[in-house]
């Protein structure tokens, strides 16, 4: 079953400090894997998107990594702004009928 | 170009009544797809539309039903509405499957 786990549920740190949220998933065959950032109330917005044959990609502050071999994703902010307070969502695409698979999000707090 | 709107972004209903959903992709978008969003299930995709023609449904009882128009604009009706069934209800469109999604801010639907 395609599945796609977010860790941790829940992250609150502090104004200007950095923070990698994690992302592993069972889809397979894997397409590609997405960033979403969601306001409270707000659809979600897009950060990022990673095909299979990317590592890295950048969005500003907000930098994705994705290893296909182990399956697994993360999402590294840079120099946290209280408008950085969202919920972060890893979304998985499969390879043909390109159905998404959603994470449930990571809920990060920003605190002055 | 204007983004994906949907209306109306905020109802109440009771249960046993049903609701219409709209959703207006943004232009040149021909696929929409609709989400259902609550604290505990996370994101969970209700069916997919592309000219005309329903391409994928998820995991939802008959009562949730949708349709896209000619002009791409799709809605979504629930039936006999159930206190589950408060959620937020998002449409997503892209120029067809499997490209990038662009979300609008959903409906706030509350059933009492």
């Amino acid at each position: 079953k395609n599945q796609v786990e977010q860790s941790p549920q829940s992250l609150i740190i502090l104004e200007g400090k950095n923070c990698t949220l994690q992302c592993n998933y069972t889809v397979s065959p894997f397409s590609n894997l997405r960033w979403y950032k969601q306001d409270t109330g707000r659809g979600p917005v897009s950060l990022t998107i990673m095909t299979f044959s990317e590592n890295t990609k950048s969005n500003g502050r907000y930098t994705a990594t994705l290893d296909a071999d182990t399956k697994q994703s993360s999402l590294h902010i840079t120099a946290s702004q209280l408008s950085d307070s969202a919920s972060y969502i890893c979304v998985v695409s499969a390879f043909g009928n390109e159905k998404l698979t959603f994470g449930t999000g990571t809920r990060l707090t920003i605190i002055p | 170009k204007a983004g994906v709107t949907q209306t109306p972004r905020y109802l109440i209903k009771t249960r046993g009544q049903q609701v219409t959903l709209s959703c207006s992709p943004i232009s040149g978008h021909r696929s929409v797809s609709w989400y259902q969003q609550t604290p505990g299930q996370g994101l969970q995709f209700l069916f997919e539309y592309f000219s005309e023609t329903q391409r994928n449904k998820g995991n939802f009882p008959g009562r949730f039903s949708g349709r896209q128009f000619s002009n791409s604009r799709s809605e979504m009706n629930v039936s006999t509405l159930e206190l589950g069934d408060s959620a937020l209800y998002l449409c997503a469109s892209s120029l067809r499957e499997g490209y990038e999604q662009y979300f609008g801010p959903g409906t706030r639907l509350t059933v009492t």
